[in-house]
């Protein structure tokens, strides 16, 4: 069992959707980022947070410490948001990232 | 503007041939990472340099990869001996300070393909 869990795996939207993807950990983290990767592309860092809610633009990134769970929000949605997001968490103490599985998200004209 | 750049973007050896794959951080960033995404996998982490010192080098598969980081600067990551299971996307990131306190710059990647 993955320490990081995402949900869903993969989800497909039309334009203009808002969308939501979950990610949940296990164990205490001292940060927790939302990671974006096109198709042959690198990856490119969206949000690092330790608490509470950031926004940048289009997308929204929140964190529940207590619950240990993040979402990532995409609002109007748009095809060059197709991408896999993937969560990651630095446990306490542990520089290394853990990473989810990675959420699949195609967006249709 | 200067990101992470690795080298080479694309490389095909021949199993049992020794690999330098390059990674070239963002300048003043103290902490590098290396990390390794096999196909249809998910990315795992290889080692970590605060500085030019390797705290943590839990994730290297075995002793056959090898890294150092020279000046605080290069990183290389040396896979010798190369297996068929070695073939995967090998990318390094850099960031500002160590402790999950500032973002992660990643580079591109290098695609290594050992026949």
């Amino acid at each position: 069992k993955n320490e990081v869990e995402q949900s869903p795996q993969n989800l497909t939207a039309q334009e203009g959707e808002f969308i939501t993807i979950n990610c949940s950990y296990s164990v205490g983290i001292s940060a927790l980022h939302w990671l974006q990767q096109h198709p042959g592309g690198g990856i490119v860092s969206l949000f690092m947070l330790s608490s509470g809610k950031k926004k940048h633009g289009r997308l929204i990134a929140t964190i529940n410490i207590q619950e240990k769970h993040s979402s990532l929000h995409i609002t109007a949605s748009h095809p060059r948001d197709s991408a896999v997001y993937i969560c990651a968490v630095n446990h306490f103490g542990n520089e290394k990232l853990t990473f989810g599985t990675g959420t699949r998200l195609t967006i249709i004209p | 503007g200067a990101g992470v750049s690795q080298s080479p973007s694309n490389k095909v050896t021949e199993k049992g041939k020794d690999v330098e794959l390059r990674c070239d951080p963002i300048s003043g960033h103290t902490a590098l990472y290396w990390y390794r995404q096999s196909l249809g996998q998910g990315l795992e982490f290889l080692i970590y340099f605060q500085g030019n010192s390797a705290p943590d080098k839990s994730g290297l598969p075995s002793d056959r990869f090898s890294a150092e980081r020279t000046g605080g600067s290069v990183s290389t990551l040396t896979i010798q001996r190369t297996q068929q299971e070695d073939s995967a996307v090998y990318l390094c990131a850099s960031s500002l300070v160590t402790g999950g306190n500032s973002p992660l710059h990643f580079g591109n990647g290098t695609r290594l393909t050992v026949t």
